[in-house]
């Protein structure tokens, strides 16, 4: 079974650092590129970073560039996002995804979210 | 970044009812787009990419049709696990951003 298991929410004041894994499971991981994309409550999606399957190929959306980073360990199977001066507006869940192969980028395997809380 | 604009953002119907969304993007995308589906406090599920292909195990009720600026999923007689928020989501030089979302509720 394809699974992705993402970890590493919590509770983190502004201004700090976090940092979020995924692992995967039931599936090639280094054939695949990945991505993090967030939903805050109540609200809609948002993508957040994709990586392409060798690292070669990252992009951010603007709301983190230059305060998050994207990598992966294919030798793991994991991907991870390291997320620097966290903002009250980048609490959210948090997914991991999959994605479907090929360009350009769609996902088509979701975990099931960390939760991000930023707060004093 | 390109923009998404989905409409409508909320929308009410009965089962067996034919649903149309639209989402229209701010500067043409080609096929790049692809349609999600998530019901309250799950991932979203991915129904439709490339505009038009309907993803492995999606019911042949869903269906997706546009290119440029303008797209729409349909859904043909609407069933009962259909009710859920739909987003559409495009891709532009490996940069994604979603559309707002279209929440289908029972009438």
């Amino acid at each position: 079974e394809v699974q992705l298991v993402e970890s590493g929410g919590g509770l983190v004041q502004p201004g700090r650092s976090l940092r979020l894994s995924c692992t995967a499971s039931g599936f090639t991981f280094d054939d695949y590129a990945m991505h993090w994309v967030r939903q805050a409550p109540g609200k809609g999606l948002e993508w957040v970073s994709g990586i392409s399957w060798n690292s070669g190929g990252i992009a951010y959306a603007d709301s983190v560039k230059g305060r998050f980073t994207i990598s992966r360990d294919n030798a793991k199977n994991s991907l991870y996002l390291q997320m620097h001066s966290l903002r009250p507006e980048d609490m959210a869940l948090y997914y991991c995804a999959k994605d479907i192969g090929g360009s350009p980028w769609y996902m088509d395997v979701w975990g099931k979210g960390t939760t991000v809380t930023v707060s004093s | 970044d390109i923009q998404l604009t989905q409409s409508p953002s909320f929308l009410s119907a009965s089962v067996g009812d034919r649903v149309t969304i639209t989402c229209r993007a701010s500067q043409g995308i080609s096929n790049y787009l692809a349609w999600y589906q998530q019901k309250p406090g799950k991932a979203p599920k991915l129904l439709i990419y490339a505009a038009s292909t309907l993803q492995s195990g999606v019911p042949s009720r869903f269906s997706g049709s546009g290119s440029g600026t303008e797209f729409t999923l349909t859904i043909t007689s609407l069933q009962p696990d259909d009710f859920a928020t739909y987003y559409c989501q495009q891709v532009n030089s490996y940069r994604l951003t979603f559309g707002g979302g279209t929440k289908v509720e029972i009438k």
